[in-house]
């Protein structure tokens, strides 16, 4: 069964980079197949695709986020992360990583997730 | 705005059936994967492909597809299926899982 789990700071300062690691188990990152993904929601509101990244190390971003996301994967670690810069008060979210599939060219899903972690973006 | 559009609220009585649409232009070619989000927890899977349950999801749950909608069926619903509900599909960008509509709270009477 795979499982991943989110860690990283639940506070940050506004301006600052938000740093988070979503660590894989049950399931090599290196095997190819899938996307890792981030996903956030803000309080009390939808769901948001952040991005995600292949174990090649290709990622894709949404357009509205890109020009302040990084996200990167260590193999050798199971692990992948997420950097957000020049946070502002909007990025209070709950943090998901999850991972993602692709069926054909045509559609995918996210099968397995994260609890979440909540980032609260404030002095 | 989102690109696949969701209403925000929908209620059933128990044990009968409801329908949770998600509309969106791309949604001709592409198709739709759906979430159950309950208070506190993480999204989980409930169709995907079209009309696939993962392992452990009731039959009750079916999905289907007609035009630039995507839908999510539950026959017979229970008290435990009060939720919100997401689509997914491809976003204007290409990112084929880009794309999330803005969610349905569905309320079980």
């Amino acid at each position: 069964q795979v499982q991943l789990q989110e860690s990283g700071p639940g506070l940050v300062k506004p301006s600052q980079t938000l740093s988070l690691t979503c660590t894989v188990s049950g399931g090599s990152i290196g095997s190819g197949g899938y996307y890792w993904s981030w996903i956030r929601q803000h309080p009390g509101k939808g769901l948001e695709w952040i991005g995600y990244i292949y174990y090649t190390g290709s990622a894709y971003y949404n357009p509205s986020l890109k020009s302040r996301v990084t996200i990167s994967v260590d193999t050798s670690k199971n692990e992948f992360s997420l950097k957000v810069s020049s946070l502002t008060a909007a990025d209070t979210a709950v943090y998901y990583c999850a991972r993602g599939e692709f069926y054909g060219d045509y559609t995918g899903a996210f099968d397995y997730w994260g609890q979440g972690i909540l980032v609260t973006v404030s002095s | 705005s989102s690109e696949l559009t969701q209403d925000p609220a929908v209620s059933v009585a128990l044990g009968q059936t409801v329908r949770i649409t998600c509309q969106g232009d791309r949604l001709r070619s592409y198709y739709a994967s759906w979430y159950q989000q309950k208070p506190g927890q993480a999204p989980l899977l409930v169709i995907y492909a079209k009309n696939n349950r993962p392992s452990g999801i009731p039959d009750r749950f079916s999905g289907s597809s007609s035009g630039n909608t995507a839908s999510l069926t539950i026959t017979g619903a229970q008290a435990e299926d009060e939720a919100d509900y997401y689509c997914n599909s491809r976003d204007s960008s290409g990112n084929l899982l880009g794309a999330f509509g803005g969610g349905t709270k569905l309320t079980v009477l």
